[in-house]
Formats: C-alpha cells, sequence, structure tokens
C-alpha cells in the first residue's frame, strides 16, 4: 500500500542549529503535505503544511520543501530553542482526496542548551 | 473555540472486556476521524466521517471494533472485546467540509488504553 517514510527517527542538535527532517512518499497523487507537532503527552498540532502546486513554505523558523519528482519533501527549523523540542510527523494526503492523509512514523527532536 | 474533546484520557482494562471512547469535535466540522496511535509510531487512520456517514472504515477490525456518529456530531468508538495488542492512544481528529481542499485536521487530547 502507499506509504510515507520518514527519517531520521531521532535527533539532537544544539540550541540554535538547524534541524532537518525528510520525509518521502510513494503516492504520486499526493497533493498536500501537512506537518504536525506533538509534545510529550498532548495532541498533534499542525505547524506547517504545502501544497502540490508550491515548492517551498516558509514561516518564521520553520520552512518546508517539495521535491514532486523526487517524491520527497523536508522540514527545515533554524535557530532551534528549547521549545522545539517534541515529536514532528509528517504526512501525505493519500491520492487527491484532501480528508485521507497517511503520517510518517515521525522524528523525535531534542534540543541540547 | 473549544478544541476537540475526548473522554476518558486514560483507561486501564483486562483483556477481553469492552471498552468505549467519546469525541466531541469542534463545532460545525464535518469530519471527524479515529486514529490510533502505537508508541513511538504516527496515527493510523481507522475511521473517517463525514457528518453521519462512515466513508472510511478500511482499516477498523470490525470483527471487534465499532463506532458510530449519530446525528453527525458526537462519536463513539467501540471495542469488545479488548486483545492485549490494542493497548494505544485512541485520538479523535475533526476538520471542515471535505468539500473545501485541504482542511487542517484538529486533534483531540487522546485517550491512552492500556489493556492488561
Amino acid at each position: 500500500g502507499e506509504n510515507v517514510e520518514q527519517h531520521p527517527s531521532t535527533l539532537s542538535v544544539q540550541e540554535g542549529d538547524s534541524a532537518v527532517i525528510k520525509c518521502t512518499y510513494s503516492d504520486s497523487a499526493s497533493n498536500y503535505f501537512p506537518w504536525y507537532k506533538q509534545e510529550l503527552g498532548k495532541r498533534p498540532q499542525l505547524i506547517i503544511d504545502i501544497r502540490s502546486n508550491v515548492g517551498e513554505k516558509k514561516d518564521q523558523r520553520i520552512a518546508v520543501t517539495l521535491n514532486k519528482t523526487a517524491k520527497h519533501f523536508s522540514l527545515h527549523i533554524t535557530e532551534t530553542q528549547p521549545e522545539d523540542s517534541a515529536v514532528y510527523f509528517c504526512a501525505a494526503t493519500l491520492g487527491s482526496s484532501a480528508s485521507k492523509i497517511i503520517f510518517g512514523s515521525g522524528t523525535r527532536l531534542s534540543i541540547r542548551p | 473555540e473549544a478544541g476537540v474533546v475526548q473522554s476518558p484520557r486514560y483507561k486501564i482494562i483486562e483483556k477481553k472486556q469492552p471498552v468505549a471512547f467519546w469525541c466531541n469535535p469542534i463545532s460545525g466540522h464535518n469530519t471527524l476521524y479515529w486514529y490510533r496511535q502505537n508508541l513511538g509510531q504516527g496515527p493510523e487512520l481507522l475511521i473517517r466521517y463525514e457528518n453521519e456517514e462512515a466513508v472510511d472504515d478500511s482499516q477498523l477490525p470490525k470483527d471487534r471494533f465499532s463506532a458510530e456518529r449519530l446525528k453527525g456530531v458526537d462519536s463513539t468508538l467501540k471495542i469488545q472485546p479488548a486483545e492485549l495488542g490494542d493497548s494505544a492512544v485512541y485520538l479523535c481528529a475533526s476538520s471542515l467540509d471535505p468539500a473545501v481542499a485541504y482542511n487542517e485536521q484538529f486533534f483531540g487530547p487522546g485517550t491512552r488504553l492500556t489493556v492488561l
């Protein structure tokens, strides 16, 4: 079946450095790619998303890039802060359906002080 | 505005017992989702409702799981009987009219189920 692969599973960076999380998807019809942040014991929350007609999107310290040809997309966090520590999930729509998304397995990001 | 509400937050039961989870979506959200999240994994869709209709239940283990969304608002997910492998966090999410593309899904806090 269709899936989304996410790497790395854990990532530790020094405070102030950048963090990059990468995902690949298998369904060439996928057209929407949200990223969710889940702090320990809390609900997943959308932090940024990108549509297939856009190659890059930025929101303050967070940016996402999409390469449709290679079917991969990445999350970039710059100037990391302690509050960025969480599990991050990438996701992709199944086909062009806006309502069904498949999640990656998550990346546990730790920011070292 | 209140977010997605779920109850209970935690549930511990013995195997073979029944269990039910309740979800109240954000007011006005037509689409409701139930996900299961195993430890260290991303959420996996169990069932999706558009109003009161289950439009995608392909991943729901129908031999023991059932769900309903009467009147297209609140929803209940039931497991009967529960097995050890059902231990997980059960997340409910909701989003606006599916006719609107790229709807953000808003998640509830989840119910952490432990089956002993």
